[in-house]
Order: C-alpha cells, then sequence, then structure tokens
C-alpha cells in the first residue's frame, strides 16, 4: 500500500513537449512538496502546498506549474520542456507544515528530455 | 538561511567496520536535522530525526546519529557497516519547528557510502 505514489517512474520526451507528473499520498498528510534531484544527487525544492495552497515557490521558471485539486494530490506540469529539465523529479509529503515528524518521498519520476 | 555541508562525497568502509558519515548544519534558529538514506533507483527513506529531544537520536537499521550544538554538526554512525548499507545518505535541516515559517528541508550534496567485502 504505497503512501507517496508518482506516475509515471520514467518520461522520455522531445524537446518543446509539455508534459505532467502526478503524485497522490493516502497518509492524511496536510502538505506536499516537490523536489528536483539533478544528475550529481543534489535535491532542491521546488513547490510547497499546505491543504492545496501554494506556500512556496522557489526560483523556478514559469513553465512549471503545480496544481493541487485536494490537498491529496500534487501535480506538475512541465511546459516547453527542455534539455536542462532533464532529472529525477520527487514528490512527498508532511505531516504538517512544520514537517517535525520528516517527510515521506515517493519512489521519483526519471524525466529524460532528448 | 540553514544549510547542510556534508564533509566526503563518497566514503568506503570494510563491512563490519564503524561507518561514520558527517554532517554540518548552520541555522539562525534551533533546527529540525534528518538523515535520509537513497537506494539505487529509488525515493528518499527517513533514517532518524533530531526534533529538540534526546541529543543521541537512533534509527532504523542500527544507525544512530548525536546533535552537537557546539560544533553544529550531527554525524551518523553504524558500529558495523553491512554489505546492505551501501546507498546514497543524505543529511537535512528544516527550521519550520520553531515557528519561522514554512522553510522545507534542505538537504546536504549526498555521501555515497560504499561497503567492500
Amino acid at each position: 500500500d504505497t503512501a507517496v505514489s508518482q506516475t509515471p517512474k520514467y518520461l522520455v520526451t522531445q524537446m518543446g513537449n509539455d508534459k505532467s507528473i502526478k503524485c497522490e499520498q493516502n497518509l492524511g498528510h496536510d502538505t506536499m512538496y516537490w523536489y528536483k534531484q539533478d544528475s550529481k544527487k543534489f535535491l532542491k525544492i521546488m513547490f510547497s502546498y499546505n491543504n492545496k495552497e501554494l506556500i512556496i515557490n522557489e526560483t523556478v521558471p514559469n513553465r512549471f506549474s503545480p496544481k493541487s485539486p485536494d490537498k491529496a494530490h500534487l501535480n506538475l506540469h512541465i511546459n516547453s520542456l527542455e534539455l536542462g529539465d532533464s532529472a529525477v523529479y520527487f514528490c512527498a509529503s508532511s505531516q504538517d507544515i512544520l514537517g517535525g515528524l520528516g517527510y515521506t518521498f515517493g519512489s521519483g519520476t526519471r524525466l529524460t528530455v532528448v | 538561511a540553514q544549510s547542510v555541508t556534508q564533509l566526503g562525497s563518497h566514503v568506503s568502509v570494510s563491512e563490519g567496520a564503524l561507518v561514520l558519515l558527517r554532517c554540518n548544519y548552520s541555522s539562525s534558529v534551533p533546527p529540525y536535522l534528518f538523515w535520509y538514506v537513497q537506494y539505487p533507483n529509488q525515493g528518499l527513506q527517513l533514517l532518524l530525526k533530531y526534533t529538540s529531544a534526546a541529543t543521541l537520536v537512533k534509527g532504523i537499521n542500527g544507525f544512530e546519529a548525536e546533535f552537537k550544538k557546539s560544533e553544529t554538526s550531527f554525524h551518523l554512525t553504524k558500529p558495523s557497516a553491512h554489505m546492505s548499507d551501501a546507498a546514497e545518505y543524505f543529511c537535512a535541516v528544516s527550521e519550520s519547528g520553531v515557528g519561522s515559517g514554512n522553510t522545507p528541508l534542505v538537504f546536504g550534496k549526498g555521501t555515497r557510502l560504499s561497503v567492500i567485502a
């Protein structure tokens, strides 16, 4: 019974295309996140939502647009994909905005732009 | 803003030897500190966390970490390495727990642990 599930696991697409990654958590958590992991394994926060409300929007190109239809879902839509968008994208959730119990991560979506 | 420095991008130990992965943090307020492990092609799994209770924290798989405020450190240790411990380890810090607003986890650059038979 997966706690944080992301789809798809792998995504290969051409430059200029638009793609979406979906994330769902069944933990009843209030807060969800998107992180980007680059080729050197560095993890960087992209967005954070708390109860469907955008809390954090780091310096991310506006080609990236998160959407949270309800607090259990946080999807990521990417327009006009570029080579530099190739990375592993992780969705995560925490019980509340304080995150004191830690985050639960999904297994990641490996995006390859060719 | 908070930050984390992990000393050593790659650590190699023999099976049965002590594992020591170093983490130093910077935070303007008392932090929450975490260690995560990432196995190849998988997500991150929480190993242990420090949230201002006991300074010596025990986690899963025999790992533990000690919070030392004077040294701003949170090093991860395991007395005896096992082959299955080979993975990428990330230290992370958050200031969220002390009412400073929603500051998400900030991760170090990771340390790859290799275990030699």
